[in-house]
C-alpha cells in the first residue's frame, strides 16, 4: 500500500516571498505520478503541479516548482513570489502509472499568505 | 477548458434518507472515481468506475453506496440510507485513460453533504 506523509500543518509566508511545502512518500511501486493539489477555501480540489517518476527534471509551472527525490521518496513543493490566492490546503498525492488507479492523498499543509 | 461538474453544491438530508449525487465528468474520459473527505480530515478514495462497471472500490464503500452511469454523460453516486457518519465532501473526478494520454485526474467543485 502506497502513503504519503506530510509533516507541516501549517504554514506561513509573507506576500511575495519563496515557502516550501514537505512530502514524503512510501512506495514498492517504480512507475507512478506525484500531485500536488490545491484547496483553497472554496474546498475545490485544484491540480498545481504533476510529476512523472520516470522522469529526472523537476516540474515547474509558472512559479510553482517541485524538488523530486526519487531515491528519498521526497517531493516538495516550492511557491515563489507568494500572493493572496495563494492561501489555502495544499494535498501531496501519489497515484500508479496505468490502470483504473485511485490517487492517494497526504493530510495537506494549511498555507497562509500574509500580506 | 473542459471541468467536471457536480451537482448539487450542497445537500441536506435527513439520516435514513436516500441522496444521489451527481457529476458530469469531462467527455472524453474513460475512468471515474468518487471521493470523500470529512472536515478536517484527509481525502480519501471511494470507488473507481470504468467499461460500465466498479474497477475498485474502498472498505468504506459498503452496500449503502452505488454508482452508476445512466446514460453517456452522468456518472452518480447514491447513498441509500445515509448516516450521520456520511456527512462530508464528496468529490467526482475523471481521467481520460487512453494510451499515451494524461494520467491526471480531474476533480469536480465537489457536492456537500450535510446528514442531519
Amino acid at each position: 500500500a502506497q502513503t504519503v506523509t506530510q509533516s507541516q500543518p501549517e504554514m506561513s509566508v509573507q506576500e511575495a516571498e519563496t515557502v516550501t511545502l514537505s512530502c514524503t512518500y512510501d512506495t514498492s511501486e517504480n512507475n507512478y505520478y506525484l500531485f500536488w493539489y490545491k484547496q483553497p477555501p472554496s474546498r475545490q480540489m485544484i491540480l498545481v503541479i504533476r510529476q512523472e517518476a520516470y522522469k529526472q527534471q523537476n516540474a515547474t509551472e509558472n512559479r510553482f516548482s517541485v524538488n523530486f527525490q526519487k531515491a528519498a521518496k521526497s517531493f516538495s513543493l516550492k511557491i515563489s513570489d507568494s500572493q493572496l490566492g495563494d492561501t489555502a490546503m495544499y494535498f501531496c498525492a501519489f497515484m500508479i502509472r496505468g490502470g483504473y488507479q485511485k490517487v492517494t492523498f497526504g493530510i495537506g499543509t494549511k498555507l497562509q499568505v500574509i500580506p | 477548458e473542459p471541468e467536471v461538474t457536480q451537482t448539487p453544491s450542497h445537500q441536506v438530508t435527513q439520516m435514513g434518507q436516500e441522496v444521489i449525487l451527481r457529476c458530469v465528468p469531462i467527455s472524453n474520459h474513460l475512468y471515474f472515481y468518487w471521493y470523500r473527505q470529512i472536515l478536517g480530515q484527509k481525502v480519501e478514495f471511494l470507488v473507481s468506475f470504468y467499461n460500465n462497471e466498479i474497477s475498485e472500490k474502498s472498505e468504506i464503500f459498503d452496500d449503502q453506496f452505488s454508482v452508476e452511469r445512466p446514460d453517456g454523460s452522468n456518472f452518480t453516486l447514491k447513498i441509500r440510507s445515509t448516516k450521520l457518519e456520511d456527512s462530508a465532501m464528496y468529490f467526482c473526478a475523471s481521467r481520460e485513460g487512453l494510451a499515451g494520454g494524461s494520467d491526471t485526474q480531474y476533480f469536480g467543485p465537489g457536492t456537500r453533504l450535510t446528514v442531519l
